[in-house]
């Protein structure tokens, strides 16, 4: 079935030790977000591609980057994690831009980061 | 600040009654609204997007309405099992071209 991947499911980091998430789609879809979601809260976009188009939403953190090497494959890099950063992350695809009129996003089932 | 309100936050259903909750949005600039239920362990599944006033859509005991002018879209849930508890997310679309998602429902359901 195509899906979207993200690995790992659950990652444990150090104050300030840089981690990476990762997200893989075989939907051959050409829009990657991802998503932040603390605890009761509503998901939070961080950036999204649109094919290797980067956009970075204007109160994204500088510590949170994202690389996508090609369709297929995205990367979450947080520099420097802080307590703050404790979260759950997703991963989502949509086969248009944003989401577009009709297009609903597949999402990963997360990875839920711990700081300690 | 574009907001999306879920309310309630959280509803406990006894198996087999029928419940709705609701999602506000502003109403100007809007492109289309998204239901996704949220189960435990698993990713968020996309239930509908609606884009038109007036449309209503259904998914085997599960339904929508969106009304565009007022704001607002409600979720009906008939004959609830144990299997529909999960978190309900919406989220709007706004001319800016990105989904904005409400803080969710949490349905759980009583057998």
């Amino acid at each position: 079935d195509a899906m979207v991947i993200q690995n790992p499911r659950y990652q444990v980091t150090q104050f300030g030790k840089p981690v990476t998430l990762s997200c893989s789609q075989t939907l051959n879809h050409n829009v990657m977000y991802w998503y932040q979601q603390k605890s009761s809260q509503a998901p939070k976009l961080l950036f999204h591609y649109y094919d290797k188009d980067f956009n970075n939403e204007a109160d994204t953190p500088d510590n949170f980057q994202s690389r996508r090497p090609n369709t297929s494959f995205c990367f979450l890099d947080i520099r420097s994690p802080g307590l703050g950063d404790a979260a759950m992350y997703l991963c989502a695809t949509s086969g248009a831009r944003a989401g577009g009129f009709n297009q609903p996003q597949h999402f990963g089932d997360g990875t839920r980061l711990s700081i300690l | 600040i574009l907001n999306v309100e879920q309310s309630p936050q959280s509803l406990h259903v006894q198996e087999g009654d029928s419940t709705n909750f609701t999602c506000s949005f502003p109403s100007s600039n809007f492109y289309a609204l998204h239901w996704y239920r949220w189960e435990t362990a698993k990713s968020p599944e996309a239930l509908f997007v609606m884009t038109l006033n007036g449309d209503e859509k259904k998914k085997g005991r599960i339904s929508a309405t969106l009304n565009t002018k007022e704001g607002y879209s409600y979720l009906y849930i008939k004959g609830s099992q144990p299997e529909d508890s999960a978190t309900y997310l919406c989220a709007s679309l706004f001319g800016n071209e990105k989904l904005t998602f409400g803080t969710g429902t949490r349905l759980t359901i009583i057998p």
